[in-house]
């Protein structure tokens, strides 16, 4: 099974603070993505990653930028933290069997 | 722009009921569709996609594209089900996969 993994599962951050999400895949897929998950809104697209210094935004991306520079590593990056953005963050990869995702555990935000 | 629904949040059923996730989407191609789970402190995962035609767990989904419908079923629900569920749909064309809202579901002994 395809491993992904997200570094940090809980992040307390104050408002304005830069923050930076990491997740790392090991079965070299080459499509990335980043969500986040809010109660009664189910998973809504931030960006995503079809190649290496490829990115596209997905559905809610202000407020967002992203960074891939190696094919396993997909980071979120928040610039300037507001409250709005407490959520759970999961980070999923697929492969060429397209609409299979592989989630990590998902990173727990909360921005004071 | 596609769209995936799930009109109810919360489900609940008691242990051997059948039990069915609804889910309609809106899209003007030939979409794929997909349900997801995610288990009670467990990844999201895959649970079955349409084109497969398999049951999963003892869970079955049928598209229907003429009312645009890809409602999750099983004949007798297990405590071990209970699980936020997500119905998901892929463009033909891409790799993205749009969530509708989920719905949890609590099997009752």
């Amino acid at each position: 099974d395809v491993k992904v993994t997200q570094s940090s599962r809980y992040l307390v951050k104050r408002t304005g603070e830069k923050v930076f999400l990491e997740c790392v895949q090991d079965m070299d897929h080459e499509n990335m993505f980043w969500y986040r998950q809010d109660p009664g809104l189910g998973l809504r697209l931030i960006y995503f990653s079809y190649d290496v210094k490829m990115k596209e935004k997905g559905d809610i991306p202000e407020g967002y930028s992203v960074s891939r520079e190696k094919k396993e590593r997909f980071s979120l990056i928040l610039e300037s933290a507001s409250t709005n953005q407490t959520s759970m963050y999961l980070c999923a990869a697929a492969g060429r069997l397209a609409g299979e995702l592989f989630f990590g555990e998902g990173s727990r935000l909360t921005v004071l | 722009a596609q769209r995936v629904t799930q009109p109810e949040k919360l489900l609940s059923v008691f242990k051997g009921a059948p039990v069915e996730l609804k889910c309609n989407y809106s899209y003007s191609g030939s979409p794929e569709l997909f349900w997801y789970v995610q288990y009670s402190r467990q990844r999201l995962q895959l649970l079955l996609r349409h084109i497969s035609r398999e049951s999963i767990k003892g869970f079955t989904a049928d598209l229907n594209k003429g009312e645009t419908s890809f409602h999750l079923k099983k004949p007798f629900a297990q405590e071990e089900d209970s699980a936020m569920y997500y119905c998901a749909l892929m463009r033909a064309s891409g790799s993205r996969l749009t969530f509708g809202e989920g719905t949890q579901l609590t099997v009752n002994p």
